[in-house]
């Protein structure tokens, strides 16, 4: 069975201040890692994918994530968070089928 | 590029009402189609995966009697609640996804309110 956790449930971070969003996945075989986006009402924007290949991945808005299998993590870094980045991350796991497994979710918060 | 489009974005109607969700995708045919309920400040939970042309697959739990999905054309799938009581209120959300090693991409979600 594939699983996400997302153990930070919310966090604030000051506006120019560096953020990471850690993710921690269970999966049997190589996964496909998702980092998705979801402001108030809103569906979900993909930040970043990791299918293969180099396991730093660069995302829209200045977001990357790292691939660590040794850890089986995958997390999302910006280094100089905007207000507008406030909202929900998750991040999510799938294989071939490409049904997705997503994780609780972290809050983000961006005090001026 | 990847745009799903999902209609109505709110609905609130009675309970016993029948309620259909659209879920397009504008720019790419969508080789499979996926349909997620999320509840207030929770992840969204995989109801069901539709292929176009063929049945949808529901995951455990879900009712596929309440919950009819089509998936007619590769541009479009629909989710019709049937007989919807307050309980089936939430937020669901569609995903589309074309070819191989694409990801899925999403609609902006309906907010359904049942009375």
């Amino acid at each position: 069975a594939q699983s996400v956790t997302q153990p930070d449930i919310h966090i604030t971070v000051s506006e120019g201040a560096s953020l990471e969003l850690r993710c921690n996945y269970s999966y049997g075989a190589t996964p496909y890692l998702f980092w998705y986006v979801q402001s108030p009402g809103q569906g979900l924007q993909l930040l970043l994918k990791y299918f293969s290949g180099d396991t730093l991945v660069q995302g829209i808005k200045g977001f990357e994530a790292e691939f660590k299998r040794s850890q089986s993590s995958f997390n999302l870094r910006k280094p100089s968070v905007h207000w507008s980045d406030a909202a929900e991350y998750f991040c999510a796991v799938g294989g071939d089928d490409y049904k997705l497994s997503f994780g609780a979710g972290t809050t983000v918060t961006v005090r001026a | 590029g990847a745009v799903v489009s999902q209609h109505p974005s709110r609905v609130i109607c009675k309970s016993g009402t029948s309620v259909k969700i659209e879920c397009r995708s504008l720019d790419f045919q969508a080789t499979t189609m996926f349909w997620y309920r999320q509840f207030p400040k929770q992840s969204l939970m995989l109801m069901a995966t539709s292929n176009e042309g063929s049945k949808a697959t529901y995951e455990q739990g879900v009712e596929k009697d309440k919950f009819l999905i089509n998936h007619a054309s590769l541009t479009l799938s629909t989710l019709t609640v049937t007989s919807a009581h307050p309980e089936d209120s939430s937020f669901y959300i569609c995903s589309a996804r074309g070819a191989s090693n694409q990801p899925q991409h999403f609609g902006d979600g309906t907010r359904l309110s049942i009375l």
